[in-house]
């Protein structure tokens, strides 16, 4: 598709198990963001690749949380060790370049939820 | 510390009334702002945008207004129509200051509500 593609859509796992999170950005788009939404909170930036480079990796809740992009296209969010509070939407962004330049094209997101 | 707030949660608004929808933000760096629209179960989607070189930003129903010296900025959708209900997301960011790589600063949102 010709949009920004999120997997899995939904993901209900046990305290205590790793997850991984898919982004797969539009194509030729150089930034990719990873943000999350929780409960009645708003978006909560964590980590964006400028290609397959994370310059700010100061959004990440904790040390459980890691993410790669290869090749400058598909992104991987790793969640250790998962928690309940790290229950929410991860939604993933992509736009044609870095910084806050202007329109970010948002995937329908991946809604987490942690037993 | 938040620096993008929007303090109403919610609003309710009358089809063909004027919506209104604010965002204050604390970070006198920000110069450029957007607002998002969204629907349940779907991502924010772009809806306009202004930079801190103007004051008003025109697209069709949806005008934004960014008062600099308040450092507040509001949506203003009229007319209103059913299908505008959804949250808005206010965010801001650092275009033109060279600072701040850090994509996008998102306010809580406000769930929009237009009724019959």
């Amino acid at each position: 598709g010709a949009g920004v593609s999120q997997s899995p859509s939904n993901k209900v796992t046990e305290k205590g198990k790793d997850v991984e999170l898919r982004c797969d950005p539009i194509s030729g788009h150089t930034a990719l963001y990873w943000y999350r939404q929780s409960l009645g909170q708003g978006l909560e930036f964590l980590i964006y690749f400028q290609g397959n480079s994370a310059p700010d990796k100061s959004g990440l809740p904790s040390d459980r949380f890691s993410a790669e992009r290869t090749g400058g296209s598909v992104s991987t969010l790793t969640i250790q060790r998962t928690q309940q509070e790290d229950s929410a939407v991860y939604l993933c962004a992509s736009s044609l370049t870095q910084g806050g330049t202007g329109e970010l094209f948002f995937g329908e997101g991946s809604r987490l939820t942690v037993l | 510390d938040q620096q993008v707030k929007q303090n109403s949660p919610s609003l309710s608004v009358q089809e063909g009334r004027i919506s209104i929808l604010n965002c204050d933000y604390t970070n006198s760096m920000f110069d450029y702002f957007l607002w998002y629209k969204k629907y349940p179960a779907e991502g924010p989607t772009f809806l306009i945008s202004i930079s801190s070189i103007k004051d008003k930003n025109e697209d069709g129903r949806f005008t934004v207004f960014l008062n600099k010296s308040a450092k507040h900025l509001s949506l203003h959708i009229v007319p209103s129509q059913p299908g505008d209900s959804a949250v808005y997301f206010c965010a801001a960011s650092y275009m033109y200051s060279g600072g701040g790589a850090d994509g996008l600063t998102f306010g809580k949102g406000t769930h929009l509500i237009i009724q019959p």
